[in-house]
């Protein structure tokens, strides 16, 4: 069965240092997302890609934060410095359409664990 | 005011039996989706079942149903015969749509419920 993979599982990172997320969503998906989910809460939107492009974007997406696809299969969130309040789990996800109409399902990967220390 | 409310931060139930774990949402739109989603302590979200707005029946997944009270704004997950693999966090979340019925698929969840299932 076909799944996003999240690389690594868990980083470890100096406050203030870039770190990259990677993911590679299901082959066939067009639409992406990053979620981020700090310890104990409740599971946040960050951002959705389509197209190459941003197509929407949370508050907590300020300019620290950046999305890529670099090539056909990876999807990577980077962090350009990290401070503290951003340890969490960051969850990529991903789907193959958006239609309010159509059961579209986000399939998540099993998320990287992000240690600012 | 939060999209997604789960007013229970935890249950127990014994295995084998059912539970209901409760959803309620605020949206003003027509045209929305309702999913749940499992967290093992593992930490993967794991998809169990969706509701769209317009569906008439409650959705069911195995042991997985969906309690769809669209005029009450609620969606509880039921799920039945317990298995002690079922301990984990819930969360419930929405899809909201825009003009059209297109949306960008942005997920609202709730704070989660945590179920422990007793042997």
């Amino acid at each position: 069965e076909p799944e996003v993979t999240q690389t690594p599982s868990h980083q470890v990172t100096q406050m203030g240092q870039e770190v990259i997320l990677r993911c590679v969503p299901i082959s066939n998906h067009l639409y992406f997302y990053w979620y981020r989910q700090i310890l104990g809460q409740k599971v946040e939107f960050l951002v959705s890609f389509y197209n190459n492009e941003i197509s929407e974007k949370s508050e907590i997406f300020d300019d620290q934060f950046s999305v890529e696809r670099p090539d056909g299969s990876n999807f990577t969130l980077k962090i350009r410095s990290t401070k503290l309040e951003d340890s969490a789990m960051y969850f990529c996800a991903s789907s193959s359409r958006t239609s309010i109409f159509a059961k579209n399902i986000q399939y998540f990967g099993a998320g990287t664990r992000l240690s600012v220390l | 005011a939060q999209k997604i409310t789960q007013t229970q931060p935890g249950m127990f139930v014994q295995e084998k039996e059912a539970v209901t774990l409760d959803c309620t949402y605020d949206t003003s739109d027509q045209s929305y989706g309702l999913f749940w989603y499992k967290q093992p302590s593992s930490g993967e979200m794991i998809f169990l079942i969706y509701q769209g707005s317009y569906d008439e029946q409650n959705a069911t997944e195995g042991r997985y149903s969906l309690n769809f009270q669209k005029a009450r704004k609620s969606a509880n997950l039921v799920i039945s015969a317990s298995q002690l693999g079922d301990s984990a966090m819930y969360f419930c979340a929405m899809r909201e749509g825009n003009a059209g019925g297109t949306s960008y698929g942005k997920l609202t969840f709730g704070q989660g419920t945590i179920l422990t299932v007793h042997p």
